[in-house]
C-alpha cells in the first residue's frame, strides 16, 4: 500500500486564492518531508525541506512568504501557496525519506495545480 | 554543465528489446537513486544504490562509483515499462535530479 499520500491530486483555483496541499506518512513517524516542483517536461525541482517542530528550510530562489510549509506533526507536512498566480501553476510533489539505513525514497502521487 | 545527466532523453524500444538508461553525475554523492514516474505523475522508487549492482524481476541497476557513472537496465521489455526514468544523486540531505529519460515501449 502507499507510504505517502498526498492530497488533493488535482486543484484548480482562481487567481489571488490560497491552496493548501498535504502530505501524510502513513507508514512510519517522518522527521523530514521534502516539496518539489516539477514543470512540464522537467525535471524535479526541490522547494523545501520541511522539519517537524521547526522551520522549513528553502532553496535559493524559493520564497518561504509565497509557499509556507507547515510541519506540525511526524505525519503530516503542508504546503501553501499562498496568492497563487497563473505562473504557480505546476506539478508539486512531496517525499518522505527512507527508514533506518534504506534511504528508500517515498513519493507522494503529486498535486497539479492550475491556476486560473 | 548539470550535476546529473541522463541518456538518452527520449528512447523508444521495440518488445522484448533490452534497454539501457545511463547516468553521469559530477558531485560527490552518498547513494543514487533510479525512479520511475507515470504518465499520472505519480513517481516509484526503484533503486538506491551506493555501490555495485542491485536486480528486482527484469529490472537491474549498476554503479561504478570511481567513473561516476550509472546504468538502468530493462530486459525483456514490455510496454507497460512506459514512462520517465530519472536518476537522483543523493549530496548530503538533498537529492538532485537528472532531466529524465522517456521511454516508450512499444507492442
Amino acid at each position: 500500500g502507499a507510504v505517502v499520500s498526498q492530497h488533493p491530486s488535482w486543484v484548480i483555483c482562481k487567481s489571488g486564492t490560497s491552496v493548501k496541499i498535504e502530505c501524510r506518512s502513513l507508514d512510519f513517524q517522518a522527521t523530514t518531508m521534502f516539496w518539489y516542483r516539477q514543470f512540464p517536461k522537467q525535471s524535479l525541482m526541490l522547494m523545501a525541506t520541511s522539519n517537524e517542530g521547526s522551520k522549513a528550510t528553502y532553496e535559493q530562489g524559493v520564497e518561504k512568504d509565497k509557499f509556507l510549509i507547515n510541519h506540525a506533526s511526524l505525519t503530516l507536512s503542508t504546503l501553501t501557496v499562498t496568492s497563487a498566480h497563473p505562473e504557480d501553476s505546476s506539478f508539486y510533489i512531496c517525499s518522505v525519506g527512507g527508514r533506518g539505513d534504506e534511504d528508500i525514497q517515498y513519493f507522494g502521487a503529486g498535486t497539479r495545480l492550475s491556476v486560473l | 554543465k548539470n550535476e546529473v545527466e541522463q541518456s538518452p532523453q527520449n528512447l523508444t524500444a521495440q518488445e522484448g528489446e533490452f534497454i539501457t538508461i545511463n547516468c553521469s553525475y559530477s558531485v560527490g554523492i552518498s547513494a543514487l537513486h533510479w525512479l520511475q514516474q507515470h504518465p499520472g505523475g505519480g513517481i516509484v522508487s526503484l533503486f538506491m544504490l551506493s555501490s555495485g549492482k542491485k536486480k528486482h524481476g527484469r529490472l537491474i541497476a549498476t554503479i561504478n562509483i570511481q567513473e561516476k557513472h550509472s546504468s538502468l537496465h530493462i530486459t525483456a521489455s514490455h510496454p507497460r515499462d512506459s514512462a520517465v526514468y530519472i536518476c537522483a544523486v543523493r549530496d548530503g540531505n538533498k537529492l538532485v535530479f537528472g532531466a529524465g529519460t522517456i521511454l516508450r515501449v512499444k507492442s
